[in-house]
């Protein structure tokens, strides 16, 4: 499979616990986005990368959250202190940004469940 | 920031009608309309989309239209079939300005044999 993929798939913890998701994006993508999806809504910006470099972090996103991606291909997304309310799916999506182009490719997605 | 909104949130069509599924958006600079499909449990994939330089765009049996004095575009599915049943969301982005894709709370199609 050469799609984005992402891992874990799910993800049970307790409230105050930390996480951390990791996503691989199709190999040629420079451009790499993380999304929150709860039920019945559409994903949620939460920040985006090109190549290496954190270009945008949504307001909606809490200090709690931190992502990397320190060699330009994978990523990591860290939820540190979690709480009920970020529970959620978790997408990854990877895109190649050339002449102004752009089509995102989503993965599929880590279900986080906090107790 | 940009605002898009989906309508209607659910849809029920017999088999072999047409489907519509609306967005609006706010931003003018918003130029690029990707459509996905989400099936249960599955990961958003993209269906069809559409430039700002264009009007229509078909691909089979959907296909989309874009007004762009009117900020509103829409997903047209002829002929449905049981398998398009999902939720179908839009998106709205300024691709030569900003970098956010900025999604609709989605369409839940169900197609009723």
């Amino acid at each position: 499979d050469t799609g984005v993929s992402q891992n874990p798939r799910h993800k049970i913890t307790k409230r105050g616990q930390n996480v951390t998701f990791r996503c691989d994006p199709i190999s040629e993508h420079n451009r790499l986005y993380w999304y929150r999806q709860t039920l019945g809504q559409g994903p949620e910006f939460l920040t985006y990368f090109q190549n290496e470099a954190q270009l945008e972090k949504s307001r909606l996103l809490s200090d709690r959250f931190s992502a990397e991606r320190p060699k330009g291909s994978f990523s990591t997304l860290e939820i540190q202190r979690t709480e009920q309310g970020d529970s959620a799916m978790y997408l990854c999506a990877s895109s190649l940004r050339q002449g102004g182009l752009e089509t995102q490719y989503f993965g599929p997605g880590t279900r986080l469940l906090v107790l | 920031g940009e605002n898009v909104e989906q309508h209607p949130s659910t849809l029920s069509v017999q088999e072999g009608d047409s489907a519509v599924i609306k967005c609006t958006y706010s931003d003018s600079a918003s130029n690029y309309f990707p459509w996905y499909k989400q099936e249960l449990g599955k990961r958003p994939q993209l269906i069809i989309d559409i430039r700002s330089n264009v009007g229509e765009k078909k691909d089979q049996r959907i296909a989309v239209t874009l007004n762009k004095t009117a900020k509103h575009f829409s997903l047209h599915i002829t002929e449905t079939q049981p398998e398009d049943s999902a939720v179908y969301f839009c998106a709205a982005t300024p691709l030569n300005t900003g970098n956010q894709f900025y999604f609709g709370t989605g369409t839940s199609l169900t197609v009723i044999p």
